[in-house]
């Protein structure tokens, strides 16, 4: 296992359409992330899961972003009818419980989204 | 308020020099804080967690300033490879990371 892992890399989509992004955490890892990163800022939290179990969501995440991670492993992130406002990074990270004890996140490359 | 507020930089220093970033935090019941490192158009990357007694790695020192509520990251010698933006966080009390907008570093030759 060499880290945790997004698909794609890039995504280029029309304004109006859907688009799904994929991460694959670490595989110990039962804690999984996301966050989008847009120009000159830090990373935003949009949600989390422990397990499948989503615990908690941001008020950035609209009814037209959706999260799943179905099994414990795997996560998507699906955005609906998009608008030129997604343009940004969506990372993923991962960790271990809580990511104490220093361990903080481990972050996949992201997906950087262009809407057009 | 921000929950993390970083100064945004750029901090422009020549090699050698020590530069010096603070963060502030405004809840006071967090526990965990972390400095990130995020090259240009990568992945910000672990550099280290900030403890109550301090941390030391090499040339880095990271001090949390629970009574201010300010956590601050020394880099002494600084090397053309320490031009990044870093990342100041703190983990809640769900531990999610909630991060700062960066402090950008550029080391000139």
């Amino acid at each position: 296992d060499t880290g945790v892992s997004q698909d794609p890399r890039h995504k280029i989509t029309k304004r109006g359409q859907n688009v799904t992004f994929r991460c694959d955490p670490i595989s110990e890892h039962n804690r999984l992330y996301w966050y989008r990163q847009t120009l000159g800022q830090g990373p935003e939290f949009l949600t989390y899961f422990q397990n499948e179990a989503q615990l908690e969501k941001s008020r950035l995440l609209s009814d037209r972003f959706s999260a799943e991670r179905p099994k414990g492993s795997f996560s998507t992130l699906e955005i609906q009818r998009t608008e030129q406002g997604d343009s940004a990074m969506y990372l993923c990270a991962s960790s271990k419980d809580r990511g104490r004890g220093g361990e903080g996140y481990t972050f996949g490359s992201g997906t950087r989204l262009t809407v057009v | 308020r921000k929950e993390v507020e970083q100064d945004p930089g750029p901090f422009n220093v020549p090699e050698g020099a020590t530069v010096a970033f603070n963060c502030t935090y405004s809840n006071s019941a967090s526990q965990s804080f972390f400095w990130y490192r995020q090259d240009c158009r990568k992945e910000p990357k672990l550099l280290m967690s900030v403890y109550s007694s301090g941390n030391e790695d090499g040339r880095f020192t990271a001090q949390l300033n629970r009574a201010s509520q300010y956590i601050s990251l020394l880099i002494r010698d600084s090397k053309l490879s320490d031009s990044a933006t870093y990342l100041c966080a703190e983990a809640d009390s769900s531990y999610k990371l909630i991060f700062g907008s960066g402090t950008r570093l550029l080391v000139r030759p």
